[in-house]
């Protein structure tokens, strides 16, 4: 079942925060998040693991909370290069090769 | 570059044609998938092969048929497509298990007349 992520679009000033969410009504075994800027293909940004893992590369941390079944992202002091569709990707509990159920996208447009 | 090549990078068929997608990858991963991008429906997983072995077939009907002759390579057959088909097709790898990051390929834009 295709995780929700919210909100649909989202448009920043340059040096403005956001937060991109995710959450799935299934038992979850890890998260992936993905970047894909227009007429390129998805990028991955990270993985997080069950047990409330926070993960970080400079500007850009997310937080999964298994319980909750839900992951967040967030961008602080957005740049221009952070502009793109946002993809959270869902792994089914028990892992292995199954691939992965993403969400509908977020867009994110920052503005200078 | 990621690693992973998909041709052709245009396609435009007709419903009664027969055309293939190619995709390969050079990274030495275990598992490859072909993933159906669409305004509508964005990022749908249509397959998936882990060791040449397809483990996973999201109920795609039967007009699409994937190959996957060996770890590198994946193909995916076309034949008497429909309109609705028209999207973005993607290819993907990954070392395989759980875990495991994708990396995809610029993906092939097909055009279904």
């Amino acid at each position: 079942q295709q995780p929700v992520q919210s909100p649909q679009a989202v448009i920043l000033r340059e040096g403005e925060d956001a937060v991109i969410n995710c959450s799935s009504s299934k038992a979850l075994y890890s998260v992936h998040w993905y970047r894909q800027k227009h007429g390129e293909a998805p990028v991955f940004l990270m993985i997080l693991l069950k047990g409330g893992e926070q993960k970080g590369h400079e500007k850009i941390s997310a937080s999964f909370n298994e319980k909750k079944q839900q992951s967040s992202l967030y961008l602080t002091a957005s740049q221009l290069s952070y502009s793109g569709t946002y993809f959270c990707g869902t792994e089914k509990a028990g892992g292995g090769a199954d691939g992965l159920t993403f969400g509908k996208g977020t867009h994110l447009i920052i503005q200078p | 570059e990621t690693g992973v090549t998909q041709t052709p990078r245009h396609l435009v068929m007709g419903m009664t044609n027969k055309k293939s997608l190619k995709c390969e990858q050079h990274l030495g991963h275990n598992a490859m998938y072909w993933y159906k991008q669409s305004a509508k429906k964005p990022l749908e997983l249509m397959f998936v092969y882990s060791l040449e072995e397809r483990v996973e077939n999201n109920s795609v009907p039967s007009r699409f048929s994937p190959e996957c002759p060996n770890s590198s390579h994946l193909f995916l057959h076309l034949h008497t497509l429909q309109p609705e088909d028209s999207a973005l097709y993607l290819c993907a790898s990954s070392r395989g298990g759980g875990n495991e990051k994708l990396f995809f390929g610029s993906g092939t834009q097909l055009s279904v007349l």
